[in-house]
């Protein structure tokens, strides 16, 4: 049982690129949601989504973009990155609590 | 609007003496209020979560929490703190998927 999987754990992409970022959950759960950690500012919510085909905007929404073709994964997208997306982003799904994935360090240069 | 805060950015305590990580909310309705820790270069983990009923709640490993909603507050303690307690921890409401900041707990030999 893996819970939440979140792939690739590291990468670093040059201004403008594009790049995607998957979550899998194996528990059935309706709820997914992408944060982004900075320093000093703690958990940010980027988008969420409350079932399969359906998302929508979190706290700092501007610059990703998300889908939920499948309820097992939930997709997050820069289209064209930029320093300031420089972060930690973490995956996580609700059932009484949340379960995080490991999450992704992303550096944009 | 609905938010949580984290009063202080760094906690330190000696090792075997009582310490406390404050929380306080604004949410209106009934609150689902949440402690989570992070270990360094991981994702967050659950320690304890207070729906209803009793106002002291106790989680994962020997911490605890008390929900006091006149003071609305939602502080986590733990009775004689370990070196290994050592992490960084984040208070949640779950009402709007709002996590506070973050406090850098340190316990000293």
């Amino acid at each position: 049982n893996a819970g939440v999987t979140q792939t690739p754990k590291f990468r670093v992409l040059k201004t403008g690129q594009s790049m995607t970022l998957l979550c899998a959950q194996d528990m059935n759960h309706e709820y997914m949601y992408w944060y982004r950690q900075d320093p000093g500012m703690g958990l940010r919510l980027i988008h969420y989504s409350v079932g399969e085909g359906t998302t929508a905007k979190g706290e700092v929404p501007d610059g990703y973009n998300v889908s939920r073709l499948k309820k097992q994964n939930f997709l997050l997208g820069l289209e064209s990155a930029a320093p300031s997306q420089t972060s930690v982003y973490f995956c996580a799904t609700n059932g009484y609590g949340y379960t995080f994935g490991s999450g992704t360090r992303l550096t944009v240069v | 609007a609905q938010s949580v805060a984290q009063p202080e950015d760094q906690v330190n305590v000696a090792e075997g003496n009582p310490l406390t990580v404050k929380c306080t909310y604004s949410v209106s309705g009934n609150p689902y209020l949440f402690w989570y820790v992070q270990y360094p270069n991981r994702g967050l983990q659950f320690l304890l979560k207070y729906i209803t009923g009793d106002n002291l709640v106790k989680g994962s490993y020997g911490f605890e929490a008390e929900f006091n909603k006149s003071q609305t507050s939602f502080h986590l303690k733990k009775p004689s703190a370990l070196v290994s307690d050592s992490a960084l921890y984040f208070c949640a409401v779950r009402k709007d998927v709002r996590f506070g900041a973050g406090t850098r707990l340190t316990v000293k030999p």
